[in-house]
C-alpha cells in the first residue's frame, strides 16, 4: 500500500537552512514530489526528482534521495519569510497518480 | 494567461443539497484530478479523469460524482450522500509527469 510520512512542525531561524524529511513506502514510485502551500491557497510544485536519481538542485532548494532507505528530503538554503508555508511530500503511486504526506508546516523567525 | 480556476473561492450549503464545484483550465492537459483536504492532513483523491469522456474513483469516491465531457472542465459534485463534506477541494492537471493544482474551493455544509 501507499503511506508518506512527513514530521508535522518545523521551525527555523531566517538566513538558516531548512531540511524537511519525509517517508515512502512505495518501492515502485517513479517520481517523489515536493509542493508547497500558503494559506488558504492551493499547491504549488516546487520541485520533483525521478526514482533513479539521488540529488537534485534548483536554485535554493536540494533533494535528496535514499532509495534503499525510502527516505526524501528537501532542503532550503538561505530561509526567508516568504518561505514559510506547508511543504507536502508526493509519491507517485500508478496511473500518475499521487499519494501525499499529512504535510510539514514550517515557520521562519527573526 | 494560462492556469486552472476554480469557483468559488468559499461555497455555502445546508446539508442535504446537492453542490457542483466548478474547474477549469486552458492549459491543454488532458488529465484533470479531484483532491479533497481536510485540516492536518494531506490531499485524498476523490476521482480523476486520463482522457475526454472517462474518469475513475480515487481513494474516497463516495458521495461525489463527475463528468468529463470537455477537456477543459472537469466539475464535481459534492451530492447529500456524502457524509463529512465540509472541506477544502483543489482540481488539479497534469502534462507529463507534473501535476498543477487550482487555487481550491471551501465548502462549508452546515
Amino acid at each position: 500500500g501507499e503511506d508518506v510520512e512527513q514530521s508535522l512542525f518545523l521551525s527555523v531561524r531566517e538566513g538558516d537552512s531548512s531540511v524537511i524529511n519525509c517517508t515512502y513506502t512505495d518501492s515502485s514510485s517513479t517520481y517523489l514530489y515536493w509542493y508547497k502551500q500558503e494559506p488558504g491557497a492551493g499547491l504549488q510544485l516546487l520541485t520533483y526528482i525521478f526514482s533513479n536519481m539521488d540529488m537534485k538542485q534548483d536554485q535554493r532548494l536540494t533533494v535528496l534521495l535514499n532509495k534503499k532507505d525510502k527516505h526524501l528530503s528537501l532542503r532550503i538554503a538561505d530561509t526567508q519569510t516568504g518561505d514559510s508555508a506547508i511543504y507536502f511530500c508526493a509519491e507517485s503511486i500508478g496511473d500518475y497518480k499521487l499519494s501525499f504526506g499529512a504535510g510539514t508546516t514550517v515557520t521562519v523567525r527573526a | 494567461d494560462g492556469g486552472i480556476t476554480q469557483s468559488p473561492k468559499y461555497l455555502f450549503r445546508k446539508e442535504g443539497q446537492n453542490v457542483t464545484l466548478s474547474c477549469e483550465q486552458n492549459l491543454n492537459h488532458d488529465a484533470m484530478y479531484w483532491y479533497r483536504q481536510d485540516p492536518g492532513q494531506g490531499l485524498r483523491l476523490i476521482y480523476y479523469s486520463q482522457i475526454v469522456n472517462d474518469f475513475q474513483k480515487g481513494d474516497i469516491a463516495e458521495g461525489y460524482s463527475v463528468s468529463r465531457e470537455k477537456k477543459e472542465s472537469f466539475p464535481l459534485t459534492v451530492t447529500s450522500a456524502q457524509k463529512n463534506p465540509t472541506a477544502f477541494y483543489l482540481c488539479a492537471s497534469r502534462r507529463g509527469d507534473e501535476q498543477y493544482f487550482g487555487p481550491g474551493t471551501r465548502l462549508t455544509v452546515t
